[in-house]
């Protein structure tokens, strides 16, 4: 299919590991955000791609969260050292352009133990 | 800063009954309005969108008005079957003010039993 695509699409790991989220958006759309679900909670923001411009990363809980997109396409979300709290679903969504509608991966469901 | 808050669920309705989702926010410019909804299992997905004042949002028989003097984007549904089970974002994008970011509200849970 040609939707947003996330992997792995679910991850366990042991508190202290570093854990590496990826997202494959739809091709052509120039816009790429990171959410965070976490039960009973909204969608957190955590950051935004645009192109080729530096990425808005304000919405990045702590140091230990990092995101990058190569080329225009693809980003991975590194978490470093997890932490419990971190536990949640993270959802990727991609847009023709900023402002555009997004389109939703199905997520990385997220379990830190 | 920009917000949006939505009703809180669970909500249970029999099926062929009215829905109304309350959603009002806050922003200084003039933003976006849109509803998402997630099906169990599934990502989320635009069910429906408003991009000024007046206008109404519709799609699978789903309907939201942009209501600038209450600030409000209510979604509503004559009659909800079964399969619109799912639970239903709110979401506001005020590019003017606050760039990039979309606000996304609590969600409300959706249950529709036969």
């Amino acid at each position: 299919g040609a939707g947003v695509s996330q992997s792995p699409s679910n991850k366990v790991t042991e508190k202290g590991k570093d854990v590496e989220l990826r997202c494959d958006p739809i091709s052509g759309h120039t816009a790429l955000y990171w959410y965070r679900q976490s039960l009973g909670q909204g969608l957190e923001f955590l950051i935004y791609f645009q192109g080729n411009s530096a990425p808005d990363k304000s919405g990045l809980p702590s140091d230990r969260f990092s995101a990058e997109r190569t080329g225009g396409s693809v980003s991975t979300l590194t978490i470093q050292r997890t932490q419990q709290e971190d536990s949640a679903v993270y959802l990727c969504a991609s847009s023709f352009s900023a402002n555009q509608p997004q389109h939703f991966g199905d997520g990385t469901r997220l379990s830190i133990l | 800063g920009d917000s949006v808050t939505q009703m809180e669920g669970p909500v249970t309705l029999s099926e062929e009954a009215c829905l109304t989702i309350n959603c009002t926010y806050t922003a200084t410019g003039y933003p976006s309005l849109f509803w998402y909804v997630q099906y169990p299992g599934e990502g989320l997905q635009l069910l429906l969108k408003a991009t000024k004042a007046d206008d109404k949002g519709s799609n699978k028989g789903f309907e939201a008005t942009y209501r600038k003097e209450t600030t409000s984007f209510h979604l509503e549904k004559g009659s909800v079957q079964v399969s619109d089970s799912a639970v239903y974002f709110c979401a506001l994008s005020d590019p003017g003010n606050t760039g990039n970011q979309f606000y996304f509200g609590t969600g409300t849970s959706l249950t529709v039993i036969p």
